[in-house]
């Protein structure tokens, strides 16, 4: 396998439908986390797992976002209700070791790009 | 939390000269600091990084450098070509106080033009 993956890779939702984002890491990465970027703007932060563990979710705007991992590799990022604040890019990255010591890059991957109408 | 500012927000330079976009953070905490490069509709890729423990860090055309004390960080460009042409984003990471892992913070991001 090549880099992370994440599908679709644009969704166009109508306000108040329900979305689901999937995001595939590169096999064996322990960390994975989850960002949105606006337009024009810098990824901002969202939530993050370590394996199946959601150790921060501070970065989530509303109780309509919600992330799951169960089964520490796949993770899915799902938004109820959509409202047209939460159209942008959402971003999933992925690093290889999770410790104090370390400084493990993270890698990106395309992003998936919602617009909710 | 942390803040990250960055600027310019747009730099347009003549092929063959240099750029420097610069940032700075607010959290004295902060001890890696990534750069990187995105394409229009691509994912960010990382282009080089620092850790606070090293002022300066230079991979061919690119060099970082960082001043702890004034908590501000610079990514250099020399010899620039038209595919430099992208948005780089600066970021800092801020350790979580339940994990180990380090989410990163970003700035706002800087349009390079290089005019060939």
């Amino acid at each position: 396998g090549a880099g992370v993956s994440q599908s679709p890779r644009y969704k166009v939702a109508k306000r108040g439908q329900d979305v689901a984002l999937r995001c595939d890491p590169i096999s064996g990465h322990v960390s994975l986390f989850w960002y949105q970027q606006a337009l024009g703007q810098g990824p901002e932060f969202l939530t993050y797992f370590q394996n199946e563990a959601q150790l921060d979710k501070s970065g989530l705007p509303s109780d309509r976002f919600f992330a799951e991992r169960p089964e520490g590799s796949v993770s899915t990022l799902k938004i109820q209700r959509t409202q047209k604040e939460d159209s942008a890019v959402y971003l999933c990255a992925s690093s290889l070791i999770q410790g104090l010591a370390n400084f493990n890059e993270q890698f990106f991957g395309p992003g998936t790009r919602l617009t909710v109408l | 939390g942390e803040n990250v500012e960055q600027h310019p927000s747009t730099l347009s330079v003549q092929e063959g000269d240099s750029a420097v976009i610069k940032c700075t953070y607010s959290d004295s905490a902060s001890n890696y600091f990534p750069w990187y490069k995105q394409e229009l509709g691509k994912r960010p890729q990382l282009i080089i990084d620092i850790r606070s423990n090293v002022g300066e860090k230079k991979d061919q055309r690119i060099a970082v450098t960082l001043n702890k004390t004034a908590k501000h960080f610079s990514l250099h460009i020399t010899e620039t070509q038209p595919e430099d042409s992208a948005v780089y984003f600066c970021a800092a990471s801020l350790r979580i106080s339940s994990g180990s892992a380090r989410q990163l913070t970003f700035g706002s991001g800087t349009q390079l033009t290089v005019l060939p």
